[in-house]
Order: structure tokens, then sequence, then C-alpha cells
């Protein structure tokens, strides 16, 4: 089955702590996959691609595929920073492809 | 502005009432996708048009459907209306049907069912 998981639904840290937003994904095929960000529920900006291997606003995300994983990371978090994110795996049926997006995360990020 | 504009921004509507939300697709994007948002089921896919064709359906209800029109915008009509159906809609498009490039997503249309 495709799945993209999001074990956390909030994460919570201080200014300045590094953040690890987690997520593993299933799919049968070579995976694509993306980060996006959601500031109070507006529209989704695509952060990160695995494919580019770019580093946006400080954040990384490298894919594991041993592992499943796509985690995003931050060393040190701003306030700014707090947001929903969501991971998402590109998925190819019947010569077509869609997103599956995760449940996402919420980043709190105290003072 | 990402370049996917959806109208309106903001509705509310009765229980038992139909609406129409359209999207207009960044300049040069065939794909079109929509997507449901509500607090309990996250971000939902609910269906893809390429090009005019439907390409993927989701976990869209059979009070749904949606078209997409010769100069690539799109409109997804929901009707008989339910309070279940309250969330934001977002529409997002991308130049070919694969999305492996990711996503531009419009604004969101968000509606409120009375």
């Amino acid at each position: 089955a495709q799945r993209v998981t999001q074990p956390e639904k909030l994460l919570s840290v201080f200014k300045g702590a590094p953040v690890e937003l987690k997520c593993n994904y299933s799919y049968s095929g070579s995976p694509e996959l993306f980060w996006y960000v959601q500031y109070s529920r507006q529209r989704l900006q695509l952060l990160l691609r695995h494919i580019s291997r770019e580093s946006i606003k400080g954040f990384t995300a490298d894919l594991n595929k041993g592992e499943t994983s796509f985690h995003l990371k931050k060393p040190f978090a701003q306030e700014e920073d707090s947001a929903m994110y969501y991971c998402a795996l590109s998925v190819w049926t019947s010569n077509t492809g869609k997103l599956i997006f995760g449940q996402g995360t919420t980043l709190q990020v105290k003072p | 502005d990402s370049g996917v504009t959806q109208t309106p921004k903001h509705l509310i509507t009765a229980t038992g009432q139909r609406v129409t939300l359209r999207c207009s697709p960044r300049s040069g994007d065939l794909s079109v996708y929509w997507y449901q948002q509500s607090l309990d089921q996250g971000l939902q896919f609910l269906i893809q048009y390429y090009n005019g064709e439907e390409r993927a359906k989701g976990n869209i209800l059979e009070r749904f459907s949606a078209q997409q029109f010769p100069d690539l915008h799109s409109e997804l009509n929901l009707s008989s209306l339910e309070l279940g159906d309250s969330a934001l809609y977002f529409c997002a498009s991308s130049t070919r049907t694969g999305g492996s490039q990711g996503y531009t997503f419009g604004s969101g249309t968000r509606l409120t069912v009375v």
C-alpha cells in the first residue's frame, strides 16, 4: 500500500533547539518525496524535494531507502518556523501520478 | 502569489445546497488537483485532471464532481452539502501529470456549511 506516516501530530521545541520532523513512507516503486509547509492554514508551500537535495530556510531532509524515511531536520529552530509540515510522496498508478500526503505535524517553536 | 488562483476565498452556505469552487492553474501547468483539508481528516486527495481529462480519483464523494475546461481552469462542484463538508478545499497544479517537480497550491476556498 502507498502510505505516508508522520507519527507526531505536534512537536514543541524551544527556540534554538534542534528539530526533527519524522516521515516514513510505504511504496513499492522508486520514491519521490517532498516536504510542504503551511502557515496558519494558508496555502501549502513546497519546502523541499529530495531530488534537489537543497536546503531551504535551514531545513534539510535526506531520503533513507533502507529505513523508508525522509525526516526533516533543522539544527536551530526559529519562532517563525512554527507551522504545519506535511510530508508527501509522489505515486504512479496507471501512467498517472499524484501526491499522497501524511497527516501533518504541527511544529510549535516557543521563545 | 503562487500563480494558482482559487475563488471564492470564503463560502458560507446551508445544508442541502450546491456550490462551485473555481481554480485557475499556474500558467503553463496542464494538471490540476483538488484536495480537501478538514481538521480531523488532514489533507485528502479528491481528483486530478490533466489537459481536460480526468486522470485520477481519490476519496471523492459521489455528491462531488469536477471538470477541467479547454482553457485549463477547473471547477469542483459540491452538492447536497452536509455539515461534514465544511473544510478548506485546495487546488494545486503542475506542469506534467506526474507531479514529480512538486505541486503549486492555491490559497484555498474555506467552505462553511451551516
